[in-house]
């Protein structure tokens, strides 16, 4: 199994609160992936990092930002947290680029998000 | 845009039953596409992948065979296993399009001993 780990793996938080999660990987991969899961949508990109302090928006990007000043770590902070970033989120990996078509990702095991 | 559409689950098996999920996608150029798996309380791990059209992947009795002409990669297993329940998420990578990787919608899988 590839080395992803995501902390914490279960937050309750307050609408209003920052959070703050957190994926490490053991890999030495450089490219490093957000994904948000929601019933009926699959996974949706959140944001993506293609080295230390290079990074970009993906498909659903609005009230997060993130962060990465190691390799092997990838930050992703919620400023002012709403219900509506209620959701399990997992980080990914992967040695090449998507756009190598033979890209393949390897997940974490996910942080369950409850915001009230 | 690329899209992917996959069949809604759940769906319920008896064990050792034919599985079917189908999957059909929409690209533009050359997209690879793949099988990820996610079994309860862990992450997705990638199941199988075809990079060309007419490429078969395979593992672990599953496979799935791209084809441009109907832009499908349905799944299939020929007896499925109590192991087997999980949700299963269909999944393209273009380079065209914008560079990432679409996710379907996933389809839930249950197989009843």
């Amino acid at each position: 199994d590839a080395g992803i780990t995501q902390s914490p793996r279960h937050k309750v938080t307050e609408t209003g609160t920052p959070v703050t999660l957190r994926c490490h990987q053991t890999e030495n991969h450089r490219y490093m992936y957000w994904y948000r899961q929601d019933p009926g949508h699959g996974l949706r990109l959140i944001h993506y990092s293609y080295g230390v302090k290079d990074t970009d928006k993906g498909e659903v990007s609005d009230g997060y930002s993130v962060s990465r000043s190691k390799t092997e770590d990838f930050l992703l902070t919620l400023e002012s947290a709403t219900s509506s970033q209620t959701s399990v989120y997992f980080c990914a990996i992967s040695e090449s680029w998507v756009g190598d078509l033979r890209n393949e990702q390897f997940f974490g095991p996910g942080t369950r998000l409850t915001v009230l | 845009g690329n899209s992917v559409t996959q069949m809604e689950g759940p769906v319920t098996l008896s064990e050792e039953a034919f599985l079917t999920i189908n999957c059909t996608y929409t690209a533009t150029g050359y997209p690879s596409l793949f099988w990820y798996v996610q079994y309860p309380g862990e992450g997705l791990q990638l199941l199988l992948k075809a990079t060309k059209a007419d490429d078969k992947g395979s593992n672990k009795g599953f496979e799935a065979t791209y084809r441009k002409e109907t832009t499908s990669f349905h799944l299939e297993k020929g007896s499925v296993q109590v192991s087997d329940s999980a949700v299963y998420f269909c999944a393209l990578n273009s380079n065209t399009g914008g560079f990432k990787t679409i996710f379907g919608a996933g389809t839930r899988l249950f197989v009843k001993a």
